[in-house]
């Protein structure tokens, strides 16, 4: 089964208003982590906005903030006033500590978001 | 800060050969660091994890002997690919952790490496 889950290949939005990328996740670790990832085409990975599992208040950087729904496992990340540079693919990914001890981050499949003026 | 730096960004090399990527962490210290591999229009996979003064974890089905790692110091891993075959070719991506608390992964801008 996939860890994680992002269910829209594609998603349009208009410039200045806010778009919601879903994701949901599957573990059975009570301490994990949720992340957003931005990929431009240039390919460059930018880190976005991050949710620890036991944070009880949704996780806002800016113009991004993360709706986390634990009981329904998931974590969705929303844009508000979308600017054209926004355009670019999105990865949620999860955090899960490995019993060596390390931690991996498991990535969806990504959204491809495009702004249109 | 946390910025994490990948040289070459990009390289072209004939069959049979190695080649080399660096990821280097510029601003802070990085115990883990961690190389993925992403074919076009595809996620990340996670290849292996390397750790500063041990032997690298790999992640299933990748060959440890063709893609060496090293991480020699806190702030430089490096990823030789041996005998470069055209099925290697793809973008390459390391990334290091910066902080412990909420092990947030900081990427480089990536090497495309195109194997003839």
């Amino acid at each position: 089964a996939q860890k994680i889950t992002q269910t829209q290949p594609g998603m349009f939005v208009q410039e200045k208003e806010a778009v919601t990328l879903d994701c949901t996740y599957d573990t059975s670790d009570q301490s994990y982590g949720l992340f957003w990832y931005k990929q431009p085409s240039s390919g460059e990975m930018i880190f976005l906005i991050y949710q620890g599992s036991y944070d009880e208040q949704n996780a806002t950087e800016g113009r991004y903030s993360l709706n986390f729904q634990k009981a329904r496992k998931s974590a969705n990340l929303v844009i508000s006033a979308s600017q054209l540079g926004d355009s670019a693919m999105y990865f949620c990914a999860m955090r899960e500590r490995e019993y060596s001890g390390y931690s991996t981050l498991t990535f969806g499949k990504g959204t491809m978001l495009l702004v249109s003026p | 800060g946390a910025v994490v730096s990948q040289h070459p960004s990009r390289v072209i090399c004939k069959s049979g050969t190695s080649v080399k990527i660096e990821c280097r962490s510029l601003d802070f210290q990085a115990t883990t660091m961690f190389w993925y591999r992403q074919f076009p229009k595809q996620s990340l996979m996670l290849m292996a994890t390397s750790n500063e003064g041990s032997k690298a974890t790999y992640e299933q089905g990748v060959e440890k002997d063709k893609f060496l790692i090293n991480h020699a110091s806190l702030t430089l891993s490096t990823l030789t690919v041996t005998s470069a075959h055209p099925e290697d070719s793809s973008f390459y991506i390391c990334s290091a952790e910066a902080e412990a608390s909420t092990d947030t992964q900081y990427f480089g801008p990536g090497t495309r490496l195109t194997v003839l």
